[in-house]
């Protein structure tokens, strides 16, 4: 079936290191995919989104580009600062789906200053 | 079982129009969603709300309005409707707080403004 594969947490970085959070998929069709990030104590945000292959998805200082030949979806950040402490999630949906959007568990993400 | 539920499957509404779309969860969750979907631009998120009366603009909230007065019903309005707003409407929810991270969505209704 279809599924998201994050990488397990927490990731514990130091300030100004640079981020990859992995995510592969399985999919069948064409799927949109997602980045959101939930900060402590807040709901769910969209980060950024890629709705077709080698689309890439920007916000805030974080990248992802939609890897169709790798079926991946891997978030990057070039110098992580406290403030991006949270859990993200990969996640994806498909266009002929039943409307539900496929998850990843989720990373948490920790960073020291 | 999970349950989200959308007032209306399809509707057909003129141009100029008010519209209200209901919400309806039962899993207690927190967060409610309301995106759209498009051929070709998949999932579009148009407003969440992480409590009640809370509110927070997705990626497309023009045109549109939400209202949560109760944890359970988050309803989307189109103030005055256009052709452009001619689109699928999904609701969706989440609780982080149970630890599962699938985000529930209603069947979707399907909107037809003329």
């Amino acid at each position: 079936g279809d599924s998201v594969t994050q990488m397990e947490g927490p990731v514990t970085l130091s300030e100004e290191a640079f981020l990859t959070i992995n995510c592969t998929y399985t999919a069948t069709g064409y799927p949109s995919l997602f980045w959101y990030v939930q900060y402590p104590g807040e709901g769910l945000q969209l980060l950024l989104k890629a709705t077709k292959a080698d689309d890439k998805g920007s916000n805030k200082g974080f990248e992802a580009t939609y890897r169709k030949e790798t079926t991946s979806f891997h978030l990057e950040k070039g110098s992580v600062q406290v403030s991006d402490s949270a859990v993200y999630f990969c996640a994806l949906i498909l266009m002929d789906s039943n409307y539900q959007l496929i998850w990843g568990a989720g990373t948490k993400l920790i960073i020291k200053p | 079982d999970v349950k989200v539920t959308q007032s209306s499957r399809y509707l057909v509404k003129r141009t100029g129009e008010k519209v209200f779309l209901e919400c309806v969860q039962d899993m207690d969750h927190e967060n409610m969603f309301w995106y759209r979907q498009d051929p070709g631009l998949g999932l579009r998120l148009i407003y969440f709300s992480y409590d009640v009366k809370m509110k927070e603009k997705g990626d497309i909230p023009e045109g549109y309005s939400v209202s949560r007065e109760k944890k359970e019903r988050f309803s989307l309005i189109l103030e005055s409707a256009s052709t452009n707003q001619t689109s699928m409407y999904l609701c969706a929810s989440i609780s982080f707080t149970t630890g599962k991270n699938i985000q529930y969505f209603g069947a979707g209704t399907r909107l037809s403004v003329l």
